[in-house]
Parts: C-alpha cells; structure tokens; sequence
C-alpha cells in the first residue's frame, strides 16, 4: 500500500499569508495526487486533480505542483474560508489513499 | 447539478446489521464509477469499497472485507451499501462519492453509529 505522508500536521496562518503544504507518496506515484478541502461539519471538495490541475469553481489562489513523490498544494493570500483541513490522496494504485490531513487554523 | 443523497445511517449494536443508499442525480450514472469513503469521529477519510460502472469490478478495504457489499442499481440511479457483522470501529460518516481516478463530488454524508 503507497502511504502518504502530509506535513505539517497542523498550522496556524495570519490571512494574506502564504501556506505551503506538502505531501510525501512512500513510492512513485507519477501525477496521481490530488487534493482536497474539508471544513468543520462539511463533506470534502475536490481541489486541484493530477497534481496541479484546478477543480471548476475553485478559487485561483489554490494551486498544486510536483510529481514522482513529493507534491505541494499552495494557497497564495490566505483568507479567512480557507480555514479547513487538507487532505492528499494518491490514485495511483486503486482505490487510492489518502494522507492523514493538515489542518489549517486562521490567527 | 451533481447531487449524491446518503440515507440509512443510525444507532446499531455490535454485530448488527444495516444498508446505506445513495440516489445520484444530475449526470449519467451508468457511466461512473462510485465508492463509499468513511470518516471516523475526529479522524481522517479511508476507502471503503467502489464498483464500476457496470458493477464488474468491486474493491473492498481489507478492514471491511467478507462483512460490507456493494452494489448498484443502475436503472434506479442508486449505490449500496450492505454493512453486516458491523463493529465498534465501523462508526463513522459513510460518503458516497462520484470517483474515477479522484473524487470529483462527494455526498454530505451518513452517520453509522456502533454501540451498545
């Protein structure tokens, strides 16, 4: 099983920061991450798919890169919504995994 | 729009019983895959079982395997969920969701709660 491994596991950001969050795949997974968005008491929403490809809707300030085993989702100009938690997950090998979360506090 | 509508969740003792639904509406059903992805209390998303689109290939999780089956109704636009034997650590919301190699729409989720 492909383990994915966020970090950090927790960050507390000012709004208009920028928030790097990574995503570690324990073997070579090409470009098959993708991220998504869980906030308080909602279901998760898909954010950037293959990597660095955005959802429809999703904001311009969410972005994604990397591929091979390291990958990076990027929020530029944090506002105060973006405050969820973060989850990876890797389609490589169906069904796919998903990473154990970062969760974003807002100062 | 893409709407994915969960139902059959509840209170169930260890050992017992129940079966999740899932209508789908807003797109052609017969050509997408659909999983069931659970969330414990305060806990991260783990993949429980998908089937394809025309219910030929199925995925269990090992943790659920020989207990959960799914299945699907095509001509009633709807997902299964048929959870037996079910355990402490089976609670949590249940998800169905829309997936093909990611998943692009999500339900708002079912609550099984397992205790005595």
């Amino acid at each position: 099983e492909i383990v994915l491994t966020q970090s950090p596991d927790f960050q507390s950001v000012t709004p208009k920061e920028k928030v790097t969050i990574t995503c570690r795949a324990s073997q070579s997974i090409g470009s098959s991450l993708h991220w998504y968005q869980q906030k308080p008491d909602q279901s998760p929403k898909l954010l950037i798919k293959y990597a660095s490809q955005s959802f429809s809707g999703v904001p311009s300030r969410f972005s994604g890169s990397g591929s091979g085993t390291d990958f990076t989702l990027t929020i530029n100009s944090l506002e105060a919504e973006d405050a969820a938690t973060y989850y990876c997950h890797q389609s490589s090998s169906l069904p796919g995994t998903f990473g154990q979360g970062t969760k974003l506090e807002i100062k | 729009q893409v709407q994915l509508v969960e139902s059959g969740g509840g209170l169930v003792k260890p050992g017992g019983s129940l079966r999740l639904s899932c209508a789908a509406s807003g797109f052609t059903f017969s050509d997408y895959y659909m999983s069931w992805i659970r969330q414990a209390p305060g806990k991260g998303l783990e993949w429980v079982s998908y089937i394809s689109s025309s219910g030929s290939t199925i995925y269990y999780a090992d943790s659920v395997k020989g207990r959960f089956t799914i299945s699907r109704d095509n001509a009633k636009n709807s997902l299964y969920l048929q959870m037996n034997s079910l355990r402490a650590e089976d609670t949590a919301v249940y998800y169905c969701a829309r997936s093909s190699w990611y998943v692009d729409y999500w339900g708002q989720g079912t609550l099984v709660t397992v205790s005595s």
